[in-house]
Formats: C-alpha cells, sequence, structure tokens
C-alpha cells in the first residue's frame, strides 16, 4: 500500500494552466478507474474536485479536470485563480483499499 | 445540507484505546457506506478504514488491521472508529468521509488525537 507518487509543489500565475500528475502503480491507479481529487485548505474539510478521472461534482467548476494514462493520473487546472492556493491530493480504489498521493501544495504567484 | 461532525479525539498514551465518533445528518445514513481518513500534520491523506453501508463489508488498511475496528450505530446516524493499541505512528487529524462511487463525497473537519507519554 504505498502511497500515489504526486509533486510536492507546483506554481503558476493567475489565467494559467497548471497540471498535477499522480502516479502509482498497476494495482491500483493503472487497473481502475477510480481516480478522484481533491482540494484542501488547511483546517477545513478536505472537498472533492475530480472523480472516476474525470467525472466533476456539481458545483465544481469546470475549470478543474482530470485524465489518466497508465498508471499515471492528472488533474489540470485552467484559469488559475487566488484561491486556488492550497493543497490538492489524489486518490485511487485499489481493490478493498484506497491509497492517497502525498499532496502537492499549489502557489498562485 | 450533508454534514459529518467528528468526536472523541484527544490525548492518549502509547498502547492506549480512544473510540472516535462521527455523527451524520442532511442525509439517508443507513443506505451511505463510510471511511475513515487520517492525516498527520504536514503529511499526507491516508485511508484508515471503509465499511459497506449494511456492515457486510469492512475494509482496513494494514497500518491498523487488526487493531482498529470499524462501525456504525444506524439508529444514531453515527459512524465509530475503536482504536485500540495505539503508538505514535496513529497520531494525527481523523476524517470521516461519505464513501460514493469510490470517492469521498462529503468530509467532516476532523478531530485530533494525540498519542504521547
Amino acid at each position: 500500500q504505498s502511497a500515489l507518487t504526486q509533486p510536492a509543489s507546483v506554481s503558476g500565475s493567475p489565467g494559467q494552466s497548471i497540471t498535477i500528475s499522480c502516479t502509482g502503480t498497476s494495482s491500483d491507479v493503472g487497473n481502475f478507474d477510480f481516480v478522484s481529487w481533491y482540494q484542501h485548505h488547511p483546517g477545513k474539510a478536505p472537498k472533492v474536485l475530480i472523480y472516476r478521472v474525470n467525472e466533476r461534482p456539481s458545483g465544481v467548476s469546470n475549470r478543474f479536470s482530470g485524465s489518466k494514462s497508465g498508471n499515471t493520473a492528472s488533474l489540470t487546472i485552467s484559469g488559475l485563480q487566488t484561491e486556488d492556493e492550497g493543497d490538492y491530493f489524489c486518490c485511487s480504489y485499489g481493490g478493498r483499499l484506497w491509497v492517497f498521493g502525498g499532496g502537492t501544495k499549489l502557489t498562485v504567484l | 445540507q450533508m454534514q459529518l461532525v467528528e468526536s472523541g479525539g484527544g490525548v492518549v498514551q502509547p498502547g492506549g484505546s480512544l473510540r472516535l465518533s462521527c455523527e451524520a445528518s442532511g442525509f439517508t445514513f443507513f443506505s451511505t457506506a463510510m471511511h475513515w481518513v487520517r492525516q498527520v500534520p504536514g503529511k499526507g491523506l491516508e485511508w484508515v478504514s471503509f465499511i459497506q453501508f449494511d456492515g457486510s463489508f469492512k475494509w482496513y488498511a494494514d497500518t491498523v488491521k487488526g487493531r482498529f475496528t470499524i462501525s456504525r450505530d444506524d439508529s444514531k446516524n453515527t459512524l465509530y472508529l475503536q482504536m485500540n493499541n495505539l503508538t505514535a505512528e496513529d497520531g494525527a487529524l481523523y476524517y470521516c468521509a461519505t464513501a460514493i462511487n469510490y470517492y469521498m463525497e462529503v468530509w467532516g473537519r476532523g478531530t485530533t488525537v494525540t498519542v504521547s507519554s
């Protein structure tokens, strides 16, 4: 049950696009289309942004999109806004368990 | 609206026990599967346990298997996590979350567990 691998940090300017990668294995990301992404601001409850690789829950901006290729999933945020700054986690179902990424801190410069 | 409120965290000595609760409101708890997830300060999220809506499946992370027990009381709209034989590595902010379509839809704000002598 090793954690999924995410970059520790990414940054971008308002209006730009950024992509956060999430690398797992053939036992989790590569084997199931059940990758989800969460935004977390310290002190608040995490918020789901993407589920089932590329599905957006109602109310989530279409600036957030997800994709997957092989053992790597990606979250793209387009039209960066200052309020997007925070921590982002990926998660994958792995067969009777779930595994999270280590998290990526997004800084909007 | 859908809401989850965790409680029961605190300071416990190594080897001790603690029971966390998660009270649900604003949705049909009895038909909803649930997760416990934890986060060590400054670290990533770690999935801890899952319970099916009817309690028929209970899955655990290897790091807690045999020490933690997940359960639910639908009459009280409450999810529980009984934690035994706690170690310093179990100290974290514990969240409960609803389980929908293999993801965590609604989260609480968490309750803090500190394991220290």
